[in-house]
């Protein structure tokens, strides 16, 4: 496609039960990004990917999330039992090479998934 | 852990009016970065600043970089209401991630 595309564009789950969000990125990029805005912020980075490698998983708030790429284009972020600090816009990103490997310098955002803990 | 802040966090601004928005970020970083936000909407990138001294215009926004300083500015000429949005500074460090500052909501009244 045109840009990254995120599914689904609004989740509202159950404290406690598992999500599954999804993220399409622009075709043949390498980098993939997760990042998590809450409301009135600006996006904190979660992890990242280039092709199907987790190099970098550092924000990750807890055991809870995870993330995978397993065939270095589709990548899908799972929350277990949510809970209602997890309610945010969940933004995915990609870059078309490494990140900051020579000239590649931007990268392009997903208009987000808005999840809501209830 | 590399900090940026921006300010104001909120604006409001006549049409017409001229105003700058302001980055400071706390360690070394190459490479500062300006997206837009609308409501519902994802981030579009407007600047990506590589150097000291950079300076880049689109349309009624110039962006600059002071790496000295650790400040880069966002400059607004003559606003009008389609400017209106939530505006995000960030820079990248040695590590995979964009550390964002918190934003400022410009909203341009006639």
């Amino acid at each position: 496609g045109a840009g990254v595309s995120q599914s689904p564009r609004y989740k509202v789950a159950k404290r406690g039960q598992d999500v599954a969000l999804r993220c399409d990125p622009i075709s043949g990029h390498v980098s993939l990004f997760w990042y998590q805005q809450a409301l009135g912020q600006g996006p904190e980075f979660l992890t990242y990917f280039q092709n199907e490698a987790q190099l970098d998983k550092s924000g990750l708030p807890s055991d809870r999330f995870f993330a995978e790429r397993p065939e270095g284009s589709v990548s899908t972020l799972k929350i277990q039992r949510t809970q209602q600090e997890d309610s945010a816009v969940y933004l995915c990103a990609s870059s078309l090479d490494a990140w900051l490997v020579g000239l590649n310098t931007e990268a392009f955002f997903g208009q987000g998934t808005r999840l809501t803990v209830v | 852990e590399l900090k940026v802040e921006q300010n104001p966090l909120f604006l409001s601004m006549q049409e017409g009016k001229n105003y700058t928005i302001y980055c400071n970020y706390s360690t070394t970083s190459d490479r500062l970065y300006w997206y837009r936000q609308d409501p519902g909407k994802s981030l579009e990138s407007l600047f990506v600043l590589l150097s000291n001294g950079a300076v880049k215009q689109e349309g009624r926004l110039m962006a600059s970089l002071d790496t000295k300083a650790r400040l880069s500015t966002l400059h607004i000429t003559a606003a009008v209401h389609d400017l209106s949005a939530t505006y995000f500074c960030a820079v990248t460090s040695t590590g995979n991630q964009f550390y964002f500052g918190t934003g400022t909501s410009l909203t341009v009244i006639p």
